[in-house]
């Protein structure tokens, strides 16, 4: 149980174009999940805290309108990174709460973006 | 403000050589604390939380302990598929009653040899 995926594993994308990563709760409800992102040899940097139905709690300088997040259903969360710049090539990695576990969080298997 | 601090950054061990791990937090009301592993290229897998002094969790080789200030992960008689590297990471509670998010070390890369 308590089995988070993300899509998709790994992409490439030119310069100035969206990309969009999904997050899904496969057998449990989450109404918070969690979008970091680590750099190679690093922890996990907390960038959003996406809540059903509401907008999101960015992280301090994370650029909310680079990092669209939407988390429109209990199972689900998107991560689009607008106008993908070298930059922002990294692992992208999502957590879900469980509903009735609030203390316990489960990840994904991450999603690597290199922007060329 | 939370912090956590994990050593060793690295450890190497040869395989069957036992070693302790430790995480060193500070935390306003600490809500749980949890060991997560990390291979190359995945998201964490979620191994153990605990949630209060003296508490003790296993799993086959691995064994995690809390203190008031730490948290060890012992590894009991290693092999070489344990090699990677560990998460720690605390979560304290809100003013509101519900979960803050988690605060992680930077983690133990730990290598075990055949």
């Amino acid at each position: 149980g308590a089995v988070v995926s993300q899509h998709p594993s790994w992409v490439i994308c030119k310069s100035g174009t969206s990309v969009k990563i999904e997050c899904r709760s496969l057998d449990f409800q989450a109404t918070t999940m969690f979008w970091y992102r680590q750099f190679p040899k690093q922890s996990l940097m907390l960038m959003a805290t996406s809540n059903e139905g509401s907008k999101a709690t960015y992280e301090q300088g994370v650029e909310k309108d680079k990092f669209l997040i939407n988390h429109a259903s209990l199972t689900l969360s998107t991560l689009t990174v607008t106008s993908a710049h070298p930059e922002d090539s990294s692992f992208y990695i999502c957590s879900a709460r469980v509903v009735d576990r609030p203390y316990e969080q489960y990840f994904g298997p991450g999603t690597r973006l290199t922007v060329t | 403000e939370d912090q956590v601090t994990q050593s060793p950054e690295a450890l190497r061990l040869q395989e069957g050589e036992s070693s302790s791990l430790n995480c060193s937090y500070t935390v306003s009301g600490l809500r749980g604390l949890f060991w997560y592993r990390q291979d190359p290229g995945k998201g964490p897998e979620f191994l153990f939380t605990l949630y209060s002094a003296g508490e003790e969790k296993e799993k086959e080789r691995l064994k995690a302990t809390l203190t008031k200030k730490e948290s060890f992960l012992h590894i009991t008689a290693p092999k070489p598929e344990d090699s990677a590297t560990y998460l720690c990471a605390v979560q304290a509670g809100a003013a509101s009653g519900s979960a803050r998010q988690l605060t992680f070390g930077s983690g133990t890369q730990l290598t075990v040899l055949p």
